[in-house]
């Protein structure tokens, strides 16, 4: 797989339900965020977790990293169907200069 | 809340013409980037620009593309004579350079090449 795969690739769910997308990567990170994309729009910064942190909360996400599988997985609780949209991860890899690579997103659609 | 501004939000253009996208990124910032996302694909990276250069380019970045500063607000991105392939939406980020590495993004400039 490519740095930064979300899956699943889509995950429709009832609104009060939680929604779990997780993200693979391949090299080493200086920190992993999530972003959120409406359809057709920019890109809006959820959160950002370090290498050396494992958790991380912010409202109702909650975010995870193991550096060890290279894994991480945003799970927003209690979704609203306000959540819908498509979720992506971005890895910055020590670059020098923090570019930041993209996986594929997960589209959620949060039904009423 | 400061945010970044891309004008203009849909452009349209002849293969072959030269198109200028621009951006204002958040007044206090330093690193700025260039990234597009081609219709249904993942966001990549295109350029990144600090200290009136650029600091980094992918493969998509070839001879095509440029990049400037021009004053204390604006990063543009020109492609000089485009093709087919670059229709897709265009994103400009910026960061402050210091501390942690969220970069702020623009709503995009969905550039169609006709």
């Amino acid at each position: 797989s490519q740095q930064g795969e979300e899956d699943p690739q889509a995950l429709s769910i009832q609104e009060g339900e939680n929604a779990t997308m997780n993200c693979s990567y391949k090299t080493s990170i200086n920190n992993l965020q999530w972003y959120r994309q409406n359809s057709g729009r920019g890109l809006v910064h959820l959160i950002l977790i370090r290498s050396n942190e494992r958790e991380k909360h912010s409202g109702r996400l909650r975010v995870t990293l193991d550096t060890s599988k290279k894994s991480s997985s945003l799970l927003i609780t209690a979704s609203r169907a306000a959540d819908t949209a498509s979720y992506f991860c971005a890895t910055d890899a020590y670059s020098g200069y923090s570019t930041l690579t993209f996986g594929k997103g997960t589209m959620l659609l949060v039904s009423p | 809340e400061p945010e970044v501004t891309q004008t203009p939000s849909h452009q349209v253009t002849q293969m072959g013409q030269e198109v200028i996208l621009r951006c204002v990124p958040i007044s206090n910032h330093l690193y700025f980037y260039w990234y597009r996302q081609i219709l249904g694909q993942k966001v990549e990276f295109l350029v990144s620009f600090y200290n009136n250069e650029i600091s980094e380019k992918s493969e998509i970045f070839d001879d095509q593309f440029s990049v400037e500063r021009p004053d204390g607000s604006n990063f543009t991105l020109k492609i000089r004579s485009t093709k087919l392939e670059d229709s897709a939406m265009y994103f400009c980020a910026s960061r402050t350079g210091t501390g942690v590495n969220e970069q702020f993004f623009g709503p995009g400039t969905r550039l169609t090449v006709l």
